[in-house]
């Protein structure tokens, strides 16, 4: 089992609706990371989080460290928004661990 | 700031020849990172620097692999010899480490292609 898991792996949605990408651990972890990859290929931290909630414009992510289990939501979605979404847990060392992502498109 | 820079964005290379990646850290931060994409196990950490010190390698797949960090803006990742499972985007990464509490910014990595 993968110390980091996703859910799910792909999602489609229509430009406006709002979007939850999940990530559940399984470590003990000393912070969590929602990053965004672009088609092309470049990678974005969007977030850095070990407790509660964060708000970036239309972006929302929530950590709840009990059940190990993290969210991140998109509201009113866009198709700029399509990319793939990385949940990194870091251990309580520098050291990340990767999630396997979820690739998002969002259609017009 | 120009962030994270690497060089070259695009290597191609023959099998068993050596390869060399680099990567300028953003000024002023103090941890580096160099990470490894594949489509089958996604993004990998090879291995972080502290302060120029190497704190884990455990990542580094083997003693072809190796990494230097000579100074705060300076790192390079050398392969010798290459072999085509290699084939890899590379990324490093950087942070300013303020107690547990971080962000890494990415460089654009460097799609490395061994034939």
């Amino acid at each position: 089992k993968n110390e980091v898991e996703q859910s799910p792996q792909n999602l489609t949605a229509q430009e406006g609706e709002f979007i939850t990408i999940n990530c559940s651990y399984s470590v003990g972890i000393s912070a969590l990371h929602w990053l965004q990859q672009h088609p092309g290929g470049g990678i974005v931290s969007l977030f850095m989080l070990s407790s509660g909630k964060k708000k970036h414009g239309r972006l929302i992510a929530t950590i709840n460290i009990q059940e190990k289990h993290s969210s991140l939501h998109i509201t009113a979605s866009h198709p700029r928004d399509s990319a793939v979404y990385i949940c990194a847990v870091a251990l309580n060392t520098d050291k990340l661990i990767f999630g396997t992502g979820t690739r998002l498109q969002v259609f017009p | 700031d120009a962030g994270v820079i690497q060089s070259p964005r695009h290597e191609v290379t023959e099998m068993g020849q050596e390869v060399t990646l680099r990567c300028k850290p953003i000024s002023g931060h103090n941890s580096l990172f160099w990470y490894r994409q594949t489509m089958m196990r996604g993004l990998e950490l090879l291995i972080y620097f502290n302060n120029n010190v190497p704190i884990d390698d455990s990542g580094m797949p083997e003693d072809r692999f190796s990494a230097k960090m000579p100074n705060a803006s300076f790192s390079t990742l050398k392969i010798q010899p290459s072999e085509p499972r290699d084939s890899a985007v590379y990324f490093c990464a950087s942070s300013l480490a303020v107690g547990q509490v971080y962000e890494q910014y990415f460089g654009p990595g460097t799609r490395l292609t061994v034939t």
